[in-house]
């Protein structure tokens, strides 16, 4: 089964920061990656889809690229709000794997 | 409104059964594939098991295949997953999630708020 690997786990950062984590698979699944971001208590949130396009609703400061391999989620701008758990997670092949997570902590 | 509801957790000893379900309102669910996801306490998302829209094809994570059964109900809106022969390593929330296709790049729309499962004797 494909892996992914997300790095790194815990990610230390301010308001106003541009934030940069990266999700890498074991093997070419080529744009079929998702990003959800998970606050404390609360369910997941579908972010981007297809390695880059945003789901209807989310902010413009997040963005994600990559293909392949290799995929990268930015926040151009951190927020209060942006402090969570993000994950990445493989789509339309099964197993639908979810990656480990980046928690975005407080500097 | 977008609502998924999942209930059906709780404590149960290893070894028995526990069945959940998932109610859905406020989309057309027989239109969406269907997934359970968990997450261990303090743990990261584990991808269970899928289905699709007409029950037609189903998958399952290596770790619940032969012990979990996935299955719907669109006349009632409601997802099923029961739950035979669990272990204590199944203790966790369990999420269900509904995405446009079965065989779909565009992710988990909608999610529930998850339903507790304990496994200890």
């Amino acid at each position: 089964d494909i892996q992914l690997t997300q790095s790194p786990s815990l990610l230390s950062a301010s308001v106003g920061d541009r934030v940069t984590m990266f999700c890498r698979a074991s093997q070419d699944i080529s744009n079929y990656l998702a990003w959800y971001q998970q606050k404390p208590g609360k369910a997941p949130k579908l972010l981007i889809y297809a390695a880059s396009t945003l789901q209807r609703g989310v902010p413009s400061r997040f963005s994600g690229s990559g293909s392949g391999t290799e995929f990268i989620l930015t926040i151009s701008s951190l927020q209060p709000e942006d402090f969570a758990t993000y994950y990445c997670q493989r789509l339309k092949s099964y197993p639908l794997t979810f990656g480990g997570g980046t928690k975005v902590e407080i500097k | 409104e977008v609502q998924l509801v999942e209930t059906g957790g709780g404590l149960v000893q290893p070894g028995r059964s526990l069945r959940l379900s998932c109610a859905a309102s406020g989309f057309h669910f027989d239109d969406y594939a269907m997934h359970w996801v968990r997450q261990l306490p303090g743990k990261g998302l584990e991808w269970l098991s899928a289905i699709s829209w007409d029950s037609g094809r189903t998958d399952y994570g290596d770790s619940v295949k032969g012990r979990f059964t996935i299955s719907r109900d669109n006349a009632k809106n409601s997802l099923y997953l029961q739950m035979n022969s669990l272990r204590p390593e199944d203790a966790a929330l369990y999420y269900c999630a509904g995405s446009p296709n079965y065989y779909d790049s565009s992710g988990f729309h909608y999610w529930g708020q998850g339903t507790l499962v304990t496994v200890s004797s």
